[in-house]
């Protein structure tokens, strides 16, 4: 298995600003994931954020709106920028080992 | 295309009886199947994984699932529930060992 951790665990920011959340795993990992989860609803996969290309998004999730790094491998960030109270949620991230995916403890995510 | 689809979007069982959730999947593959718990403020943790091998699968805390691909289900047994039970349930496939799809998720409430 993989220990993921990522900061902030939680934050309230306000409308317009923008939060970059980290991401660090203790292995070097070739996929990593980014989701959200919105209150009360299941996760949805942002974005694959593969070492040393451009991530690639899911329909409904633009790059402009959550900035991907992923600088090596056992780290990224998630950017949710030009945040509205609809950005309320829980990012997780998570990273592939053999076949299975391990995930985060998640940021939780309030926009006022 | 995969999908999931929980049945059952609450269950609540006395403390020492049996749990039973229930889970159907859609896929164009042969796919694999996981169950991923999650507790009140906390991340997700597997549970268990179906990747084409011994189709009753068993998992942490007494828990275990049986794949059956007649039916197209990936339901998730426990003989006696306990109280540390009580939390958000998915489960999720993958065809192409990456992507995950999550089911909406079964809550389960533990009565004393």
């Amino acid at each position: 298995s993989a220990v993921i951790s990522q900061k902030p665990s939680r934050d309230i920011c306000q409308r317009g600003t923008s939060l970059t959340i980290q991401c660090q795993v203790d292995s070097q990992v070739t996929m990593m994931f980014w989701y959200r989860q919105q209150p009360g609803q299941s996760l949805t996969l942002i974005a694959t954020a593969n070492q040393g290309s451009e991530a690639t998004y899911e329909s409904g999730f633009v790059i402009d709106k959550f900035p991907i790094s992923r600088p090596n491998l056992t780290f990224s960030t998630l950017t949710v920028s030009n945040m509205s109270p609809e950005d309320s949620s829980i990012y997780l991230c998570s990273v592939k080992l053999t076949d299975t995916q391990y995930f985060g403890p998640g940021t939780r995510l309030t926009v006022l | 295309a995969q999908s999931v689809t929980q049945l059952d979007s609450h269950v609540s069982v006395s403390e020492g009886t049996p749990v039973l959730l229930r889970c159907n999947y859609s896929s164009s593959y042969s796919p694999s199947l996981f169950w991923y718990v999650q507790h009140p403020n906390k991340g997700l943790q597997l549970l268990l994984k179906y990747t084409s091998a011994a189709t009753l699968v068993k998992g942490i805390n007494g828990f275990e699932a049986e794949f059956k691909k007649s039916e197209t289900s990936f339901h998730l047994t426990k003989p006696s529930a306990h109280m540390s039970d009580a939390a958000e349930y998915f489960c999720v496939v993958s065809e192409n060992d990456y992507k995950l799809s999550f089911g909406a998720g079964t809550t389960v409430t533990v009565r004393a």
